[in-house]
């Protein structure tokens, strides 16, 4: 999506090594956050940043931590990742916030051996 | 309280039919109601949304029909195409910058030639 970029798109992780999603975005929004998709449980928020070094959990936090030292990227890192990690990793960015909606990236998929 | 609930999981309509998502929500300070779209392998894309002070919306064939005594929201999409094919989520959120989007678990919407 235009202003948003996810890296990398697909990703084969071994059981306990550590790894990290990138998101990148080019329009200077404020907001920015972190969603995992699963069948059958849709769109779950694991953190988001409402500026630089300003961050906080979403709902599925467990495992997983963030950071954002420059406006433009926000990273997410699983410290020893899980079999349970296994999902699609969505990224999503907002000028004002909730209100006004989100504008989504195109995912990295993750898998977790 | 933060919860919106979506329904059904899975819809299968013939082309030329009128698929209904509907859903339903608790928190009466919600001031913003957005449906995504979302296709297989890409990041959910905003469809449509509304806010409270109207109770319906079209554009295009997609119309939002909104009953704020009932608390509840749905999406109809007219004269649907195979290319209507997608996951929809309803989301729901309230007025500040800090506020986040409330997803519904989706619907998988299929529409057969």
């Amino acid at each position: 999506d235009a202003g948003i970029t996810q890296s990398p798109r697909h990703k084969v992780t071994e059981t306990g090594t550590p790894v990290t999603l990138r998101c990148h975005q080019t329009e200077n929004h404020r907001y920015m956050y972190w969603y995992r998709q699963d069948p059958g449980h849709g769109l779950r928020l694991i953190h988001y940043s409402y500026g630089v070094k300003d961050t906080d959990k979403g709902e599925v936090s467990d495992g997983y931590s963030v950071s954002r030292s420059k406006t433009e990227d926000f990273l997410l890192t699983l410290e020893s990742a899980t079999s349970s990690q296994t999902s699609v990793y969505f990224c999503a960015i907002s000028r004002t916030g909730g209100n006004y909606g989100y504008t989504f990236g195109s995912g990295t998929r993750l898998t977790v051996v | 309280q933060q919860q919106v609930k979506q329904s059904p999981q899975s819809l299968i309509v013939q082309k030329g039919g009128i698929p209904i998502i509907n859903c339903a929500y608790e928190n009466t300070a919600f001031d913003y109601f957005p449906w995504y779209q979302q296709f297989p392998g890409k990041g959910p894309a905003l469809l449509i949304a509304i806010r409270p002070d109207v109770s319906e919306k079209k554009e295009g064939r997609f119309t939002i029909s909104f009953n704020k005594s009932a608390k509840q929201f749905s999406l109809h999409i007219m004269d649907s195409q195979p290319g209507d094919s997608a996951t929809y989520f309803c989301a729901a959120s309230r007025q500040g910058g800090s506020e986040k989007l409330v997803f519904g678990k989706g619907t998988k919407l299929t529409v057969n030639p």
